[in-house]
């Protein structure tokens, strides 16, 4: 059964507190992508990844971090930095090259609320 | 002037009635377009795939792209209550490693 999975489905943070976000996928994507979503302001990208052990900035990177050490894998932490990190966060992965190379599949999303 | 440009609705109709939603967008280079449907706190799940221009039909949707007039859009018939979500339209250039460009999403719901 592949897919992606995201976990926790739900997260609560402190302020000043760093917390990882947890991604999956069993598709054998190379590229992954993670995506915040807030109301009315659509998807916008945080990070993504092409390949293992590289990764690239998105839109709104800053108090963000991420790592791609296998190819299955690409969690993001939440920083301390990140100003208002309270939103719906979500990842995905795309298919390699041929057929429907240019989309993306989703995960669930965690939902991070700050306290 | 955003890339792409999408109505957030709300938009509400009947039972049975046909959706019309639709996207703008100003970059030509534009080449790839996807419809997603988003149920609430759900991720996005890809509805419709169309390359360049013209339409595709799967069921009761038809996407249509007119790139004259850098304008797609995605029609659904018969609509159900089941169909009430929000709508995210897509899109990307040519060249793998170009990002999606997203439209802000239209809320639809249907009333039984």
């Amino acid at each position: 059964d592949g897919g992606i999975t995201q976990s926790p489905k739900y997260l609560f943070r402190k302020e000043g507190q760093n917390v990882t976000l947890s991604c999956e996928q069993n598709l054998n994507h190379d590229a992954m992508y993670w995506y915040r979503q807030d109301p009315g302001q659509g998807l916008r990208l945080i990070y993504y990844s092409q390949i293992v052990n590289d990764f690239q900035k998105g839109d709104i990177a800053e108090g963000y971090s991420v790592s791609r050490e296998k190819k299955e894998s690409f969690p993001l932490t939440v920083t301390s930095a990140q100003k208002n990190p309270t939103a719906f966060y979500l990842c995905a992965s795309r298919p390699p090259t041929g057929g429907r190379a240019d989309t993306q599949y989703f995960g669930p999303g965690t939902r991070l609320t700050v306290l | 002037q955003k890339e792409v440009e999408q109505d957030p609705g709300p938009l509400s109709v009947p039972e049975g009635a046909i959706v019309s939603l639709n996207c703008t967008y100003s970059n030509s280079a534009f080449q790839y377009f996807m419809w997603y449907r988003q149920y609430s706190r759900k991720g996005p799940e890809l509805l419709m795939y169309t390359y360049s221009s013209g339409n595709k039909e799967d069921g009761r949707f038809t996407a249509q792209v007119d790139k004259s007039s850098k304008y797609i859009s995605l029609f659904i018939r018969d609509s159900q209550p089941s169909d009430s979500a929000t709508y995210l339209c897509a899109m990307k250039g040519a060249g793998n490693n170009r990002k999606l460009i997203w439209g802000l999403g239209t809320s639809l719901a249907v009333n039984p």
